[in-house]
């Protein structure tokens, strides 16, 4: 399985500016993902992370809220744009199509908290 | 439209019996089921898949057991052990939209010494 995993772990930001999410892969990947889990809540898809290209959203979800990049096969960014207490929530990386499998693998999350 | 659905959010059971996980999903179209394990403070980790060309796929203490027809799986933990306490996600895919997962809201397992 690939090894992934993200920076920072946790952060606490204050309302209106922006953080970004790093997310390494140990191998070379396909397919790369980001996810958001709220307080309570299961795990939504924000996006997929294209290699070279510009993401794909999911409806509900905004390049200029979340963009999002990934310059090669083993990297990916996130950045959460002016934000407010309601984005306050676990972002999660994924990885898949690495190692001749299709199975999906995530990282350890980053833990947001918005003031 | 929540398209994967577990209904029970907690589960709780003995050492040694066995745990069943049960998830519903409307989607026909889904191909590919997952079963992750999430701790707290920790990213979901991959227990066992299923195609839908199977109808049971086993991995040691997991079965996964697929019912097309129902649209309905279910995760079999045999025997229970009290480090299996965790947050069960069924999650569901489309092979051919490139692997976007679809989550269940989450089962909490709780096996007791």
């Amino acid at each position: 399985s690939a090894v992934i995993s993200q920076k920072p772990s946790r952060d606490i930001c204050q309302r209106g500016t922006s953080l970004t999410i790093q997310c390494q892969v140990d191998s070379q990947v396909t397919m790369m993902f980001w996810y958001r889990q709220q307080p309570g809540q299961s795990l939504t898809l924000i996006a997929t992370a294209n290699q070279g290209s510009e993401a794909t959203y999911e409806s509900g979800f905004v390049i200029d809220k979340f963009p999002i990049s990934r310059p090669n096969l083993t990297f990916s960014t996130l950045t959460v744009s002016n934000m407010s207490p309601e984005d306050s929530s676990i972002y999660l990386c994924s990885a898949a199509g690495g190692r001749g499998t299709d199975t999906q693998y995530f990282g350890p999350g980053t833990r947001l908290t918005v003031l | 439209d929540q398209q994967v659905k577990q209904n029970s959010p907690s589960l709780s059971v003995q050492e040694g019996r066995i745990s069943i996980l049960n998830c519903d999903y409307t989607n026909s179209m889904f191909d590919y089921f997952l079963w992750y394990k999430k701790y707290p403070a920790e990213g979901p980790t991959f227990l066992i898949s299923i195609s839908s060309i199977k109808d049971k796929n086993e991995d040691g203490r997991f079965t996964v057991f697929l019912n097309k027809s129902a649209k309905h799986l279910s995760l079999h933990i045999v025997p229970s052990q009290p480090g299996d306490s965790a947050v069960y996600f069924c999650a569901a895919s489309r092979r051919t939209s490139g692997s976007r997962l679809t989550f269940g809201e989450g089962t909490q397992l709780t096996v007791n010494p």
